[in-house]
């Protein structure tokens, strides 16, 4: 069975800090990976894609990839307590048409 | 542009009643599916249509069934609901090929009681 794992948390952080994300799969053929963004009673809204190994910027947020390693992780610089949420992890495999999410983890920003 | 479209939004159910959650995209994307998020779980795939046509059981299908109306509409299916599946229900749907992501719906809140 495939599986993402995360630390489901909560992760606290202050204001202006760098918060780091991390999820691990099983699946060494997984091809694609995502991050969404769930706030509470909220559905998930996808913040980040990668597919090769290294890095990817997108404004304050940072995914990085270790397919080696079978680590992806998240980082989001200058934390605002509007980052606060539950960051979910995806994993798509060959067929592009099925994703595993983790079970997430909670991020919270103090003032 | 209204992405991914469910109703109802919020639902009550006695044990045993039966209801259908409605599903619609008008992004043209080939694959649909129906999660089911519980508190600490995260969220569990209980069937999935690949294209038109097609269907197939995901994680936690039991006590549930499913129609591909057409391109557009997924709909999920309760026969006789249970106090276990009080959860909420997302609709999501993928254009497909390598790289495409999730879309999801706003989410269905079901209390069975």
């Amino acid at each position: 069975q495939k599986e993402v794992e995360q630390n489901s948390g909560p992760l606290s952080v202050p204001e202006g800090a760098i918060a780091s994300l991390n999820c691990t799969y099983s699946d060494r053929g997984s091809q694609s990976f995502f991050w969404y963004r769930q706030y509470s009673g909220k559905s998930p809204e996808l913040i980040m894609s990668i597919y090769s190994n290294g890095d990817k910027e997108d404004g304050r947020f940072t995914a990085q990839l270790n397919k080696a390693s079978q680590y992806v992780s998240l980082l989001i610089r200058d934390s605002q307590p509007s980052d606060s949420a539950t960051y979910l992890c995806a994993v798509g495999g060959n067929a592009g048409n099925m994703l595993t999410f983790g079970g997430g983890t909670r991020l919270m920003v103090k003032p | 542009n209204a992405g991914v479209t469910q109703t109802p939004k919020f639902q009550v159910l006695k044990t045993g009643q039966s209801m259908t959650l409605q599903c619609a995209q008008d992004m043209n994307h080939n694959s649909m599916y129906w999660y089911r998020q519980d508190p600490g779980m995260g969220l569990r795939l209980i069937y999935y249509s690949a294209s038109e046509g097609t269907t197939d059981k995901g994680e936690v299908p039991n006590g549930y069934n499913v129609s591909r109306l057409n391109k557009r509409e997924f709909s999920l299916r309760l026969e006789s609901a249970a106090p276990s599946q009080t959860s909420v229900y997302f609709c999501a749907s993928l254009k497909g090929g390598t790289g495409n992501t999730i879309y999801f719906g706003e989410g269905s809140w079901l209390t069975v009681v």
